[in-house]
């Protein structure tokens, strides 16, 4: 069935340095990834998303790459801050009206 | 433009009982998607409606049910209440004709 791994679970840089999260999908169909960054207490917030006729999407110091032979598609946040300590969730969407979702990676900033 | 409201946010039930949540989407909206979301199990897909109408479904029980008014307002009501239904309930409002999903904040339903 449709599956998102999702690479690591938890992840821990210092102030500054690069985050890269890593997602696999299986739905050849799927055509359109975004990524949610979720804080404690709310709902997860729409960050970034691409599309399958798009191999690389930058905002700021966030950038999404996708690479459709392989089914990879990963997020790099550069300079990260603290602020930018949370979960985040990768997803493909492949029609049906339906998304999936990655497990989550938990993003620790230290200052 | 308002985001995504849900209603309760927080809940609390016994086993056996039913609950039914709320979500109004953004104005202009007429998707909507809800998930389960647990500690365990991650973002689970539960169902989507569009225009009033079912388009998909998880793989969930029939115990979870939903439903979509004219005015693109959806509710979700979950019968015969277990311990394992207790997660944080998320809807997801979309224009439907594109996949971009916008989420509210959820409803903690706790089950005792």
């Amino acid at each position: 069935g449709e599956n998102v791994e999702q690479h690591p679970s938890t992840l821990s840089v210092q102030e500054g340095d690069s985050a890269v999260i890593k997602c696999t999908y299986s739905d050849s169909a799927s055509n359109y990834f975004p990524w949610y960054k979720q804080e404690l207490g709310k709902g997860p917030q729409l960050i970034i998303d691409i599309r399958s006729n798009v191999g690389e999407k930058k905002d700021q110091r966030i950038a999404v790459t996708l690479n459709k032979t392989a089914k990879h598609f990963s997020l790099h946040i550069t300079e990260t801050q603290p602020e930018d300590s949370a979960v985040y969730f990768c997803a493909a969407w492949g029609g049906g009206f339906k998304t999936i979702f990655g497990a989550g990676t938990r993003l620790f900033v230290k200052a | 433009k308002a985001g995504v409201t849900q209603t309760p946010r927080y809940l609390i039930k016994t086993r056996g009982q039913q609950v039914t949540l709320s979500c109004s989407p953004i104005s202009g909206h007429r998707s909507v998607s809800w998930y389960q979301q647990t500690p365990g199990q991650g973002l689970q897909f539960l169902f989507e409606y569009f225009s009033e109408t079912q388009r998909n479904k998880g793989n969930f029980p029939g115990r979870f049910s939903g439903r979509q008014f004219s005015n693109s307002r959806s509710e979700m009501n979950v019968s015969t209440l277990e311990l394992g239904d207790s997660a944080l309930y998320l809807c997801a409002s979309g224009l439907g004709d594109t996949d971009t999903q916008y989420f509210g904040p959820g409803t903690r339903l706790t089950v005792l």
